[in-house]
């Protein structure tokens, strides 16, 4: 089905390693973000991209990078993990306007 | 700065039973709204939204919820729970300063026992 694909699924990080998160859609929205989940604090943008070629940053990035080379891909990279990086991570993606967003199944990542 | 604000991280309610869940959320000007659902190791999913058009809105699985700006709420109602419906709920506002952004709530947690 139509929708947004994140990979992996699940990951155990050692703690200064460097880490991609991979996120594809297939809606050809222009916007898509990253947010994180955390218990108690709901969910928290990192990352966001108006359009292919263009980011910004959200409530928390620091820590995170993000490229927006085409419209389908916006990959999240932990360059150099740490224990409190432990979440479970959304990509989402939404066309212009109001319109309300899609949301990936996510990535349960943890650092140890 | 815009904020939202669930009370009530778990509710529990009974099955056929009225469920309600609330959302208040802070901004100087009618945001846009939404409301939605995760189950288990899924994404979010949409359940419904006010984008200023009518104050009662909609949505999918018998949920509906009602902009209030005199109270600045936007409450999920469901007149009969059903055993489904267990799942953790999130409110959203969008964020007025930035292109499509949400400020989600801390979500709550919905338990419907029999």
């Amino acid at each position: 089905t139509a929708g947004i694909t994140q990979a992996p699924t699940s990951q155990i990080l050692a703690a200064g390693r460097s880490m991609t998160l991979r996120c594809t859609q297939d809606m050809r929205h222009n916007a898509m973000y990253w947010y994180r989940q955390d218990l108690g604090l709901g969910l928290r943008l990192i990352h966001y991209s108006n359009t292919a070629g263009t980011t910004g940053k959200g409530e928390v990035p620091d820590g995170y990078s993000v490229s927006r080379a085409n419209t389908d891909d916006f990959p999240l990279t932990l360059a150099s993990a740490v224990p409190s990086q432990t979440s479970v991570y959304f990509c989402a993606s939404s066309e212009e306007g109001n319109q309300p967003q899609h949301f990936g199944d996510g990535t349960r990542l943890s650092i140890l | 700065a815009q904020s939202v604000t669930q009370l009530g991280s778990h509710v529990s309610v009974s099955e056929g039973a009225l469920v309600l869940l609330r959302c208040n959320y802070s901004s100087s000007v009618p945001p846009y709204l939404f409301w939605y659902v995760q189950y288990p190791n899924q994404g979010l999913q949409l359940l419904l939204k006010y984008t200023s058009a009518a104050t009662l809105v909609k949505g999918i699985n018998g949920f509906e919820a009602e902009f209030k700006k005199s109270e600045t709420s936007f409450h999920l109602t469901k007149p009969s729970a059903h055993m489904s419906d267990a799942a953790e709920y999130f409110c959203a506002v969008r964020y007025s300063g930035g292109y499509n952004k949400l400020i989600f709530g801390a979500g709550t947690r919905l338990a419907v026992h029999p």
